[in-house]
């Protein structure tokens, strides 16, 4: 079925870097835009930027700008999320999201219809 | 960027009872809104897009309308599987899509 699966949680110390990886299945990896989301530890949701699984092409968050760097590897269906010099208020749920196509009746769903199940980074000295 | 602010953050209703959330954009984006619902330890999932239509696999019981600035997400019978959290989107600043801040539904 059409997934998108992410990589196992992580604890980092303050000034060090994460990668997480978020693997999808089920559809056509270079047809759908995939988005970046986080969520610190009761807080609501916060988009982080999207990436062009077909060309690489990247857009981020003005708070994340220069901190943030995401990449595809097309060979394996794989998006990454890099996030470097982290802190302690980088500790949250990052999730991966597909950015849906259309639907039967040719409405742009222009929304995120598959979700990754997140992936837990602790920042903590 | 476009700000979406969602009322109330919190409330609490009644199995039964029909439920509405707004979310006002600050400045019009048409019908670009989106509505998610976050259960306790989950992803959120996609509950309607492009502010009314629903997705597919989701109750009859949601629903959504609204264009311009000011939307709603509406739940005709509340029931006890509803508790959550629900988010609106804005998807008008592709492919900036951000989120309102939450509001927490909880079951009396």
């Amino acid at each position: 079925q059409v997934q998108l699966v992410q990589s196992g949680a992580e604890v980092k110390k303050p000034g060090a870097s994460v990668k997480i990886s978020c693997k999808a299945s089920g559809y056509a990896f270079t047809d759908f835009f995939v988005h970046w989301v986080r969520q610190a530890p009761g807080q609501g949701l916060a988009w982080m930027g999207v990436i062009n699984p077909l060309g690489g092409t990247t857009t981020y968050a003005r708070e994340f700008q220069g901190r943030v760097t995401m990449t595809r590897d097309t060979s394996t269906s794989t998006v990454y999320l890099e996030l470097t010099s982290l802190t302690p208020e980088d500790t949250a749920v990052y999730y991966c999201a597909r950015k849906g196509g259309y639907d039967g009746s040719g409405w742009d769903l222009s929304a995120f219809d598959i979700w990754a199940q997140g992936t837990l980074v602790t920042v903590s000295s | 960027d476009i700000q979406m602010t969602q009322s109330p953050s919190s409330l609490s209703a009644s199995v039964g009872d029909r439920v509405t959330i707004t979310c006002r954009a600050s400045q019009s984006i048409s019908s670009y809104v989106n509505w998610y619902q976050q259960k306790p330890g989950e992803a959120p999932k996609l509950l309607i897009y492009v502010a009314s239509r629903l997705q597919s696999g989701v109750p009859s019981r949601f629903s959504g309308s609204g264009s311009g600035t000011d939307f709603t997400l509406t739940i005709s019978s509340l029931q006890p599987e509803d508790l959550a959290t629900y988010y609106c989107q804005q998807s008008y600043s592709t492919p900036r899509y951000t989120f309102g801040q939450g509001t927490r539904l909880e079951i009396k």
